[in-house]
């Protein structure tokens, strides 16, 4: 059964910490994607990577951080240099050549 | 850049009558074009693409969208509205290895 995982569903996290959260995929695309979604404002791209090894910076990547070391799992730091952390997350991952991305079930993030 | 603007932040619909959800791009060429669907808390899941050829696409749940060049819109619609349609609907197009999301349309459904 192929698809997107993301865990956990909901996480809580004081100030001041840093916190992982986990994307993982099992349909063997190359791009993997994470977005940051608030109400009202659509989703914003936080960092995409295309390959194995290899990430950019999207366009709200101040205070995140990732890594790519295998093709099925991309997580994201959420460290505390960023300043509003509280919001939903959202990992995709697609295909460079058609652009569809396909979405995990996202992860509510609470920093009190 | 390359952007989406989806005009209308909220509509209300009564179950059974149509519905369609506006949807405009920035110009860019060959713009590949998408619509997805969010229900609360969850994940987006694509209903339909747009690619190139025919300009009017089928997708799932028996959504359909018209690619409308010369109004670089993309407008996603429904015949009959249930009330499982009730959601936010996002569109997006695609800007260099990326997409460019809409803020979005929520859809509420009323009996």
């Amino acid at each position: 059964d192929g698809g997107i995982t993301q865990s956990p569903k909901y996480l809580f996290r004081k100030e001041g910490q840093n916190v992982t959260l986990s994307c993982e995929q099992n349909l063997n695309h190359d791009a993997m994607y994470w977005y940051r979604q608030d109400p009202g404002q659509g989703l914003r791209l936080i960092y995409y990577s295309q390959i194995v090894n290899d990430f950019q910076k999207g366009d709200i990547a101040e205070g995140y951080s990732v890594s790519r070391e295998k093709k099925e799992s991309f997580p994201l730091t959420v460290t505390s240099a960023q300043k509003n952390p509280t919001a939903f997350y959202l990992c995709a991952s697609g295909r460079d050549e058609t652009y569809e991305q396909y979405f995990g079930p996202g992860t509510r993030l609470t920093v009190t | 850049a390359q952007s989406v603007t989806q005009p209308d932040i909220h509509i209300t619909v009564s179950e059974g009558a149509s519905l369609e959800l506006r949807c405009n791009y920035s110009y860019g060429a060959t713009p590949y074009l998408f619509w997805y669907v969010q229900s609360p808390g969850q994940g987006l899941q694509l209903l339909l693409k747009y690619f190139s050829g025919d300009t009017l696409v089928q997708g799932i749940k028996g959504f359909e969208a018209e690619f409308k060049r010369s109004q670089s819109s993309f407008n996603l619609r429904k015949p009959s509205v249930h009330w499982s349609d009730a959601a936010e609907y996002f569109c997006a197009r695609s800007n260099d290895y990326k997409l460019s999301f809409g803020a979005g349309t929520t859809v509420t459904v009323r009996a």
